[in-house]
Formats: structure tokens, C-alpha cells, sequence
């Protein structure tokens, strides 16, 4: 069954390091998206990309926070300055469906960054 | 911007107790999604609620979407020790998908 990628599954950094997190999202998937939970805490939305854009954008996704799509796979999310509040569980997901009707969204099994 | 709310945030059930779970928009949605998340794990998609008074079951799960296309609630008839977890909605807006914080079911066996 295809499944959504994730790499590192845990990074450790130091406060002020830029950090990069990688997916693989489902080949024939449309749409892309990154999600960050801290520990206990709910799912947050972070970024929605589709058509190599950023389709929408939350509040907690500010200057410090960059998407990309380098190639036809991978679809990477870069955090430029960390702090420590950054520290958090981070999916990446992606579906197959058309605007305003997404589809399911498969997850990724995560990439846990810590920020010391 | 749009905001869906959930409630209760935990529940504590005995098993073969009966558990609901509910989720309230600020604004109308185009569907509503709900994923189950096992401690430890990432969330796994249940089922996606598209029509105004839409209801849909798999097996002791009762998924409702309200007539306003606002709220929705998740209903699970006599609970069992593999139900554990945490229950998210997920509405959809424009271009995004936002969960609600979620409803720690535990059960005691």
C-alpha cells in the first residue's frame, strides 16, 4: 500500500540552527500539506501547497517557516531559525483530491524535532 | 479564520460503555473529516462526512454531519479496550484542513 514517507524520524538541534524536514508524499497525489503537534497537544495546520504554491498558510507558518517541492518527490519543509518553541511532532500529508474537496489525508509517520 | 472546536477533551469510559465525541465550526464546511490517532502513532483517517444530515456507520462507529454543515459528532457503541486513542475532526475551509484539539478516549477494561 502506498504511504507517505518521513526523514529524520527525530532531529536534535540547537536553538538557531536552521533545520529541514523531508516527505514523500503519495506519487499521485495533488495536494501537500504540513502539520506540527506538539507533545499531548492537537494537530496544528501548518501549510497547504498545490500546483508547486503554497495554496494557504496558518498563522504559526511566519517568515521562519519555508515549503518546497526541489523535485517530482519530495516535498520539504525548512525551519530557518529554530526556537524552542519550534520543538514539536511534524507530519507531512498529502491527498488526492480536487479544492474544497481534499479527500482523505494520509499521513506521514512524523519527524520529531527537538530544540535544546 | 476558521476554527473547529471539540469537545470533550477526555473521556474515561468503562468498556462496553457507550462514547461521543462532538466538533463545532466557526464558519460552514465543505466536508468534515474524523481520524483516530493511537498513542504514539500518526492520525489514521476514519471517514470523510460531505452532505447537510449526512450519517454514515462502520460497524459500532456513528459519524453525523449537522443540516448546517457546522458540527458533527462521533458516536461509538459499547467501547472496547482497542477503541483507546485520540479522536480529531478535521473541517475544510478553503484550502486547508483544520483539526480540532481532540478527544482523548481511554477504557477500562
Amino acid at each position: 500500500e502506498p504511504e507517505v514517507t518521513q526523514t529524520p524520524s527525530h532531529q536534535v538541534t540547537q536553538m538557531g540552527q536552521e533545520v529541514i524536514l523531508r516527505c514523500v508524499p503519495i506519487s499521485n497525489h495533488l495536494y501537500f500539506y504540513w502539520y506540527r503537534q506538539i507533545l499531548g497537544q492537537k494537530v496544528e495546520f501548518l501549510v497547504s501547497f498545490y500546483n508547486n504554491e503554497i495554496s494557504e498558510k496558518s498563522e504559526i507558518f511566519d517568515d521562519q517557516f519555508s515549503v518546497e517541492r526541489p523535485d517530482g518527490s519530495n516535498f520539504t519543509l525548512k525551519i530557518r531559525s529554530t526556537k524552542l518553541e519550534d520543538s514539536a511532532m511534524y507530519f507531512c500529508a498529502s491527498s488526492e483530491g480536487a479544492r474544497a474537496n481534499t479527500g482523505e489525508l494520509f499521513f506521514g509517520e512524523g519527524s520529531r524535532l527537538t530544540v535544546l | 479564520g476558521q476554527q473547529v472546536m471539540q469537545i470533550p477533551q477526555y473521556q474515561h469510559v468503562q468498556e462496553g460503555e457507550d462514547f461521543t465525541t462532538y466538533c463545532n465550526s466557526s464558519t460552514t464546511l465543505s466536508n468534515i473529516q474524523w481520524y483516530k490517532q493511537r498513542p504514539g502513532g500518526h492520525p489514521v483517517f476514519l471517514i470523510q462526512l460531505v452532505k447537510s444530515g449526512e450519517v454514515k456507520k462502520q460497524k459500532r462507529l456513528t459519524f453525523q454531519f449537522g443540516e448546517a454543515k457546522k458540527n458533527s459528532s462521533l458516536h461509538i457503541t459499547a467501547t472496547q479496550t482497542t477503541d483507546v486513542g485520540t479522536y480529531f475532526c478535521a473541517g475544510e475551509g478553503n484550502n486547508d484542513m483544520r483539526f480540532g484539539a481532540g478527544t482523548r478516549l481511554t477504557v477500562k477494561p
